[in-house]
């Protein structure tokens, strides 16, 4: 079975910094991963995939993330935020077994 | 536009009376799930469906049921609701389930509910 370990709850960041949220996964088959986002009073909504291919993800709204197999792996980075990136951000795994697994989220707070 | 539609977007309610969210895709899509989010706990999957007459509990099924009558509505239904439900309810549609499609959900905007 996977799992999805979201290593930070809640990140402060100033505005215009760069930014890393951390996902790392467990599976003993290969996966598809995911960075979802929710922004205040919404659902969520897909920031970015890694499928298969290239290891660096490139998503809506300037975000990007790095697959590490070695590391197990999938932080999304974006290099300056905005207080429009204010949200929750969740990453998740799917595998051959039909369920999509997701972390406990990362809220993000930008600070003016 | 393509969408999955919840109904209602906040409900408060009293402990014991049955009620039903909605949820409704437009995208033909084979799979639907239903979430529950709570603060700290992420993302829990009440139940999940492959297809038509196809359910399935997920992490946290107790005090809920489903059905799937048509491809395209999947209700949750709880039949004596209680406290400890009081929770922001997300309905999810993807093509279909597993390795071979890519796993992107689609959600609907959510469903506030309290149960006093």
């Amino acid at each position: 079975a996977q799992s999805v370990t979201q290593l930070d709850s809640q990140v402060p960041v100033f505005e215009e910094a760069p930014v890393e949220l951390r996902c790392n996964y467990s599976s003993s088959v290969s996966v598809y991963l995911f960075w979802y986002v929710q922004y205040p009073n919404q659902g969520l909504q897909l920031l970015l995939k890694y499928l298969s291919g290239s290891t660096l993800v490139k998503g809506i709204n300037g975000f990007e993330a790095e697959f590490n197999k070695s590391q197990t792996s999938f932080h999304l980075r974006k290099p300056s935020v905005h207080i429009s990136d204010t949200a929750e951000y969740f990453c998740a795994v799917t595998a051959n077994d039909d369920k999509i697994i997701f972390g406990k989220g990362t809220r993000l707070h930008i600070l003016p | 536009e393509a969408q999955v539609t919840q109904n209602p977007r906040y409900l408060i309610t009293v402990t014991g009376k049955k009620l039903t969210v909605t949820c409704s895709q437009n995208m033909n899509h084979e799979y639907m799930s239903w979430y529950r989010q709570d603060p700290g706990l992420g993302l829990r999957q009440i139940y999940y469906s492959m297809n038509v007459e196809v359910t399935d509990k997920g992490d946290v099924p107790e005090g809920y049921k489903v059905s799937r009558k048509e491809k395209r509505n999947f209700p949750l239904i709880l039949e004596s609701p209680s406290p400890n439900q009081t929770s922001l309810y997300f309905c999810a549609s993807s093509l279909s389930a597993g390795y071979s499609n890519t796993g992107e959900l689609f959600f609907g905007e959510g469903s506030r509910l309290t149960v006093l």
